[in-house]
């Protein structure tokens, strides 16, 4: 019955690796996003995806690239993985904005990837 | 861009109130959000204010200067289980969500 759920809740991994963190939403929302939560405790918006389409697509390397296969499932895909990429990636969901205005976001517990 | 400013760390005495400020200056300015977050888990949506003036919910308030790109977090009758961090996050006009760094609150027995 979890909201927004995301997997794995720990990664593990070495520079160079390529892998992924899934995310699911079974409250009906519109709009999914990922953010990075660096050791700093900063939260910044990478990609958000309304019904599929990518509205948001901040300043990120290519080496992350999001997809999203249908409005539940939102997904990150991370290649050649770097000590930099060390951070907790929050999935997050809201209603939609254009009919349902100014909704808060739900986010899912993070990912803590750990690059050695 | 947007630059929002809280403060670091605040204590409190269980019982106390606390009030967490939070300043921002952006453009398109479309709503601003407060979160709970403790550590290791997961932020936790507690208020939101578009128009100025007080949002009261139970023992949390929140506090929106619009002309003053100022907004407060007040929290009474303070429990333990408030120790956490609280994140004053901006809303854009495009609906992108900026936050702040946390302010983090540790309550005193």
């Amino acid at each position: 019955d979890t909201a927004v759920s995301q997997t794995p809740k720990y990664l593990v991994t070495q520079m160079g690796n390529d892998k992924s963190i899934k995310c699911e939403q079974n409250l009906g929302h519109d709009t999914m996003y990922w953010y990075k939560q660096d050791s700093k405790k900063f939260l910044k918006i990478m990609f958000s995806y309304n019904n599929k389409e990518l509205i948001i697509n901040e300043t990120v390397p290519n080496r992350f690239s999001p997809k999203s296969p249908d409005k539940a499932h939102l997904n990150l895909h991370i290649n050649s993985l770097e000590l930099g990429d060390s951070a907790v990636y929050f999935c997050a969901s809201s209603q939609d904005r254009v009919t349902g205005g100014n909704q808060p976001q739900h986010f899912g517990d993070g990912t803590r990837l750990s690059i050695l | 861009g947007q630059n929002i400013d809280q403060p670091t760390e605040m204590t409190a005495t269980e019982g106390a109130i606390v009030q967490i400020n939070c300043t921002y200056q952006t453009s398109g300015f479309n709503g601003l959000f407060w979160y709970q977050q403790h550590a290791g888990e997961a932020p936790t949506f507690l208020s939101y204010n578009v128009l100025d003036g007080l949002e009261e919910k139970g023992r949390f308030s929140s506090f929106l200067s619009r002309s003053k790109g100022y907004s407060y977090l007040l929290l009474k009758e303070l429990q333990m289980k408030d120790s956490a961090s609280y994140l004053c996050a901006v809303s854009r006009d495009d609906y992108k969500l900026s936050f702040g760094a946390g302010t983090t609150v540790t309550v005193r027995a």
